[in-house]
């Protein structure tokens, strides 16, 4: 238990459906991440958010857009995807280190999503 | 994109054997992370390195932040079967206050009993 906790850990969706993954933190952190992490590829950084601005867009298609409410939570709304959208996405969050430099991301169980 | 290159991809090793793994960029990174990570699991951190030149050890396993800011391996000594599993390297970059990972491709390790 990493204190990240992702919902669903499953989702078969179609082209056509919209749905959303859910992510909430509970370590107080400030920074939330989603990443895409596909077969025989590195994990791949879409968004980022810092205190529920968006300070990151790794170009990701507009079919993935994020919300981040509140500092806890970070969810990821799917519009019209395609095959290859399908991966696991995994949900981090990090907290700057009190004194230093550097932070730790701690990262959920993920959520393998099958575009059909 | 950024990316760390992580050496070796794959590795088969006897139980009890060392393993080395290490992850090289051309970027600078303020922070070194070494993760696991299971079939269907998101990565759990086993490591992490602040300071160049950091050595760090967690159990079996041990770490080091390179001299130039550039690279960095993990070790395993006597390894046992349920070290199975991909290893990653991720690297921290800092910008306008922003932290951001950057992950190598990692390195999947099976171990034979």
């Amino acid at each position: 238990e990493t204190g990240v906790t992702q919902t669903p850990r499953h989702l078969v969706m179609g082209m056509t459906n919209k749905k959303s993954l859910k992510c909430e933190q509970h370590l107080g952190h400030n920074a939330m991440y989603w990443y895409k992490q596909s077969a025989k590829k590195p994990l791949e950084l879409m968004f980022v958010y810092n205190f529920k601005e968006q300070t990151e867009n790794n170009s990701v298609p507009s079919r993935f857009s994020p919300e981040c409410p509140n500092s806890s939570h970070l969810f990821l709304h799917l519009h019209t995807l395609q095959p290859e959208d399908s991966a696991l996405y995994l949900c981090a969050s990090s907290h700057p280190r009190t004194g230093g430099s550097g932070s730790e991301a701690f990262f959920g169980q993920g959520t393998r999503l099958t575009v059909v | 994109g950024q990316q760390l290159n992580q050496s070796p991809q794959s590795m088969f090793i006897q139980e009890g054997e060392d393993v080395s793994m290490n992850c090289t960029s051309s970027s600078i990174f303020n922070t070194w992370l070494w993760y696991k990570q299971d079939p269907g699991e998101g990565p759990v951190l086993l490591i992490a390195l602040y300071k160049a030149g950091e050595l760090t050890s967690n159990g079996r396993l041990t770490a080091q932040f390179g001299i130039t800011r550039k690279d960095s391996f993990l070790n395993i000594s006597a390894s046992i079967p349920s070290d199975v599993g991909i290893y990653f390297c991720a690297g921290q970059l800092e910008a306008s206050g922003t932290y951001k990972y950057i992950f190598g491709t990692g390195t999947r390790l099976k171990v034979l009993a």
